[in-house]
């Protein structure tokens, strides 16, 4: 079956130090990765994507991913962390079974980040 | 673009009545998604659209719960009767063709049902 997991619910990380939310994958075919940020009473805004090519994929706010096939992980990543990255961060990967003009995305559940100052 | 557009942002009602959630997408775009927000069950999809025709429908939980697209700028979400248990979130996203899959989603509908 296909399917998404972030193993941590919550990470926690001191400002200025670098950060790291992990997510793995399960799914047939070519994968279509995505990382979105919930900031708190906000939509999901898109932060990144890893579609094909470079394995390092650079998005918004400084964030970055790496995809790595072998360990079907795409784990989202920042060099240096701020207070106002704290937010809910939630992966996801394109549905492949499913054919055409499918656009189904499978969701992680999603990590609470937390900056402290 | 004023992005993804919802109303009501808060709705509280009480079980048994009729409650209708509106979206408008971002203009141009082609697919449109309904999702649902809980803290025991994630953010799950309820139903998409490509054009305004449904695409797939699996996510919506039971009759109670139909949406409509009527044109490109227009969708609602109607849940009939509510039922405590549909307390949630629920956001509207859009998409556009080419966009390889990224979606925009608004603000979100905080629906309390008493």
């Amino acid at each position: 079956a296909q399917s998404v997991a972030q193993p941590e619910d919550q990470v926690n990380v001191a400002e200025g130090n670098p950060l790291t939310v992990k997510c793995t994958y399960s799914v047939s075919g070519n994968p279509y990765l995505f990382w979105y940020v919930q900031y708190p009473n906000r939509g999901l805004q898109f932060l990144l994507k890893y579609i094909t090519g470079d394995n390092l994929v650079k998005g918004s706010y400084g964030f970055e991913a790496e995809f790595n096939k072998s360990q079907t992980s795409f784990h989202l990543k920042k060099p240096s962390a701020l207070v106002s990255d704290s937010a809910l961060y939630f992966c996801a990967v394109r549905d492949n079974i499913r054919t055409g003009n499918n656009r189904k995305l499978i969701w992680g559940l999603g990590t609470s980040l937390a900056v402290n100052p | 673009d004023a992005g993804v557009i919802q109303s009501p942002r808060h709705e509280v009602t009480e079980m048994g009545q009729e409650v209708t959630l509106r979206c408008k997408p971002i203009s141009g775009h082609d697919y449109l998604f309904w999702y649902r927000q809980t803290m025991m069950r994630g953010l799950e999809l309820l139903i998409y659209f490509n054009n305004n025709v449904p695409i797939d429908d699996s996510g919506m939980p039971e009759d109670r719960f139909s949406a409509k697209m009527p044109n490109a700028s227009f969708s609602t979400l109607k849940i009939q009767p509510s039922e405590p248990r549909d307390s949630a979130v629920y956001f509207c996203a859009s998409s556009p063709r080419d966009s390889q899959e990224t979606q925009y989603f608004g603000p979100g509908t905080r629906l309390l049902v008493l």
